[in-house]
This record gives C-alpha cells, sequence and structure tokens, in this order.
C-alpha cells in the first residue's frame, strides 16, 4: 500500500488560510468517506483533527475543516495561528480493509 | 481521560524480539478496536496493525506481517505487539491508537515507545 501524497510543506502568514492537499486512488481516498486528519507536533503523539473527511472531533477550533473531491482530499486551516505550526498527516482506510498515512506535510508560520 | 500508556521500548539486535504493552485507561477498552501505528526517526506515520474488539480478528501491514503479532487482554486492559525477527528499518517509535467510536480513525494516541534495532 502507497502512502497518500502531500505536499511537503506549506507556509502561510498570520491569519491567512492555507490548504494542504492528499491524494490517493479510487481503493483508499477515493472509495472511502474514511478520510482523518493528524496534527502533530515535535516530539508529541499525533491528534486527531478532522474525521469522516469532514468533522471535528470536540475541541478542535473551526478554523480547521476537511473536503474530498474524486481522489484527492483537503485540510484547510483559515485564520492561520502560530500554535498551528506543526505536521499533518491524513489517513485513509482502504480496500484492503488496511488503512494508509499522508507523507506528511510541514506547515510554517511566517 | 483516555490514556494510552505505551512500555517495552529499548534497543535490540537485529533477528532479536521485543513485546511491547499499551495499557489503557478512562474508557471501556474491551468496546474498542485497538492499533499500533509507528514513525522512523524524522519519517512520517506508517500504520502497522489492527485488532478488533474481542480479539478474533487481526490485520497487519505487509511489511510486518509474519514477523509481528497483535494481541490484547480486555481484563487487564493492554494492547500487545510481539515483534520478532527484528530489522534496522524496524527501528522507530511505536504509538497505540484506539479507533473512533462508529467509525474508522485515530481518535486517541498514547505518547510512544521508542524501538531501536542495532547492533
Amino acid at each position: 500500500q502507497s502512502a497518500l501524497t502531500q505536499p511537503a510543506s506549506v507556509s502561510g502568514s498570520p491569519g491567512q488560510s492555507i490548504t494542504i492537499s492528499c491524494t490517493g486512488t479510487s481503493s483508499d481516498v477515493g472509495g472511502y468517506n474514511y478520510v482523518s486528519w493528524y496534527q502533530q507536533h515535535p516530539g508529541k503523539a499525533p491528534k486527531l483533527m478532522i474525521y469522516e473527511v469532514s468533522n471535528r472531533p470536540s475541541g478542535v477550533p473551526d478554523r480547521f475543516s476537511g473536503s474530498k473531491s474524486g481522489n484527492t482530499a483537503s485540510l484547510t486551516i483559515s485564520g492561520l495561528q502560530a500554535e498551528d505550526e506543526a505536521d499533518y498527516y491524513c489517513s485513509s482506510y482502504t480496500s484492503s480493509s488496511n488503512y494508509v498515512f499522508g507523507t506528511g506535510t510541514k506547515v510554517t508560520v511566517l | 481521560e483516555v490514556q494510552l500508556v505505551e512500555s517495552g521500548g529499548g534497543l535490540v539486535q537485529p533477528g532479536g524480539s521485543l513485546r511491547l504493552s499499551c495499557a489503557a485507561s478512562g474508557f471501556t477498552f474491551s468496546n474498542y478496536w485497538m492499533h499500533w501505528v509507528r514513525q522512523a526517526p524524522g519519517k512520517g506515520l506508517v500504520w502497522v496493525s489492527r485488532i478488533k474488539s474481542d480479539g478474533g480478528s487481526t490485520i497487519y501491514a505487509d511489511s510486518v506481517k509474519g514477523r509481528f503479532t497483535i494481541s490484547r487482554d480486555n481484563a487487564k486492559n493492554t494492547l500487545y505487539l510481539q515483534m520478532n525477527s527484528l530489522r534496522a528499518e524496524d527501528t522507530a517509535v511505536y504509538y497505540c491508537a484506539r479507533d473512533g467510536v462508529d467509525t474508522i480513525d485515530f481518535d486517541y494516541w498514547g505518547q510512544g515507545t521508542l524501538v531501536t534495532v542495532s547492533s
């Protein structure tokens, strides 16, 4: 199972919006609405930010939003804040009944 | 409060074995599927294995199939990963993670335990 493709890095200034893409295939991202997104600060465990493409767990700020079109999912951070600087990973369930993560995106707040 | 605490990591020689544990608290462990996910130093997350709530069904990434075994003891609220025939490329932080309620995601994670395979 190949990793989902994400841009290596994305940057933006405070208050701006950024979008991170996550491209897979019809056997994973395109085939299921089980796409989730995780935030990971250095040396810390990942944290669930979005589940089932566009749902936010309790406690996650509403400036985080998710969407999907075809085989590509996206995470948008609106009103970028300094604490949003972290690595972000997408994940999808697959047709092999297993799971695959994205390659990861480093978000830098300028 | 949901807590997942991994232990058992350390330095092991190539070809050796190690058993990781993940102690769960703050939720009804026996109701949830559980996963192991690993992250090599400076690299991305990689899913390793999943076990269903009753332990009756397991699945593995191709890279560990036949070498790793996931199991659980619901009476002890503990998840395990038995790792045999370890290779240098198995060096990573290993996280246990809980599967979401009525969905498919990793909603809570432990802090991870480092496994280093080296001679």
